[in-house]
């Protein structure tokens, strides 16, 4: 069975850098296809897609955040770490690691979310 | 923000059927990418509805229906249900970084 959990700070000051870690288990990091993604949503607001890491080190980012955000994996570790640089009262939401499948690019399993304020 | 476009809000009486409209481009949709469809209820994170334009996973009931034709998707809800009351996102790939749809919400009426 899949399982994804985020942890990280819930609350963080402007202009600091946000550390978020995806532990997981059920499935390995290094099966060809399988990638883990990173998606937030604002409270009330729609969900946004931001980073996507693959088995082979491949990495995503969404355009609009590309410059703040680092994606990397520790598949030992079963781990997927997303840092997000220069945090902002408006990056204050929910944010959700999942497992992307390899056939379809579909996300089939979410953590559970972690919400993260941005407040001095 | 959001390149897939959905309507705001669409509701409908217990047992009718409703439809959630997805609108891309030819970047996206219209490009092959397939489209998948999650439900979220209050408080809880997305959960995998459809995948691969019309795959339901196992343990989804089959009154949840996906299409996709040129540069748009729909899921369609029949018999709807209270339990049914949730948000919906449609979500593909725009050159082959992750989008997501701008919500529809569902209300049972």
């Amino acid at each position: 069975q899949i399982t994804l959990k985020e942890s990280g700070p819930t609350l963080v000051k402007p202009t600091q850098t946000l550390t978020l870690t995806c532990t997981f288990s059920g499935f390995s990091l290094t099966t060809t296809g399988v990638g883990v993604g990173w998606i937030r949503q604002p409270p009330g607001k729609a969900l946004e897609w931001l980073a996507l890491i693959y088995w082979d080190d491949d990495k995503r980012y969404s355009p609009s955040l590309k410059s703040r955000l680092t994606i990397t994996k520790d598949a030992p570790k079963n781990q997927v770490v997303l840092k997000m640089t220069n945090m902002d009262p408006v990056d204050t939401a929910t944010y959700y690691c999942a497992h992307r499948r390899a056939v379809y690019g579909d996300w089939d399993y979410w953590g559970q979310g972690t919400l993260v304020t941005v407040s001095s | 923000q959001s390149v897939l476009t959905q309507p705001p809000s669409v509701s409908g009486a217990p047992g009718q059927r409703v439809t959630i409209s997805c609108t891309g481009s030819s970047s996206n949709i219209g490009a092959g990418y397939s489209v998948h469809w999650y439900q979220q209820l209050p408080g809880t994170a997305p959960k995998l509805l459809i995948y691969g334009n019309t795959n339901r996973p196992s343990g989804v009931p089959d009154r949840f229906s996906g299409s996709k034709s040129g540069t748009s998707a729909s899921l369609a809800i029949t018999g709807l249900q209270a339990e049914d009351e949730a948000d919906y996102y449609c979500q593909s790939y725009d050159n082959s970084l992750g989008v997501f749809g701008t919500g529809t919400k569902v209300t049972v009426l």
